[in-house]
């Protein structure tokens, strides 16, 4: 399976942008990039997912590399709400189970 | 909707002692998923079902079992509890239309 590295952690003040970066060199044509968020004490949850345009949703923005080896999830304005362990995980298309391959995450820590 | 729900929250377990954990989901989602955390790492996959009466093992499978009657219900059974089965277990639940996974608020075990 294609795997994904992440920062440990970052900071960020409070309504500032975040920049969280991911590279997934070994990316293939059909691995899906999503990114799930983990609150203390929580359940992960669906962030954003994107194949190959840049995405945009209520929470985020996903920004993928033109060679799709690495990406960057945008957070517009950081709250304190938002911190939490944000995962980077490529899903293949052909993924017939449920199957999400965790790795670390990176752990942001939102100052106000 | 309730989403997914889990019971119970917390659980104290000894050595050799059996139980089960049990999941739910109410949004007729065909995949259903079990993972376990352990302290300061990612998910990890241990058993998932893409459907009534189909199950297939994830990453860690030992040491536990699944079945899947129903669409909504999706329990795990720890047969013979170990303190390496010490751990926070989410359930996850996906319609196969859809990217997104919903996840529970997990099941915190403790096996003395």
């Amino acid at each position: 399976d294609a795997k994904t590295t992440q920062p440990n952690s970052m900071e960020s003040n409070e309504e500032e942008p975040v920049h969280l970066p991911c590279n997934h060199s070994t990316i293939s044509g059909t691995d899906y990039i999503h990114w799930y968020r983990q609150l203390p004490s929580q359940g992960p949850e669906y962030v954003i997912h994107g194949l190959t345009s840049n995405v945009n949703n209520r929470m985020a923005s996903l920004a993928i590399a033109e060679d799709r080896k690495s990406s960057t999830l945008i957070l517009h304005r950081a709250t304190l709400r938002d911190a939490a362990v944000y995962y980077c995980i490529l899903r293949p298309s052909n993924n017939a189970g449920n199957m999400l391959t965790f790795g670390g995450g990176t752990r942001l820590m939102v100052k106000p | 909707n309730a989403g997914v729900t889990q019971t119970p929250k917390f659980q104290v377990l000894k050595t050799g002692q059996s139980m089960t954990l049990q999941c739910a989901q109410d949004m007729n989602h065909e995949y259903m998923s079990w993972y376990r955390q352990d302290p300061g790492m990612g998910l990890r996959l241990i058993h998932y079902s893409v459907g009534a009466g189909i199950t297939d093992q994830g990453e860690v499978p030992n040491g536990y079992n699944v079945s899947r009657s129903t669409t909504e219900d999706f329990p795990l059974r720890l047969l013979s509890a170990a303190p390496s089965q010490t751990s926070v277990y989410f359930c996850a639940s996906r319609g196969q239309a859809y990217n997104e996974q919903f996840f529970g608020p997990g099941t915190r075990l403790t096996v003395l």
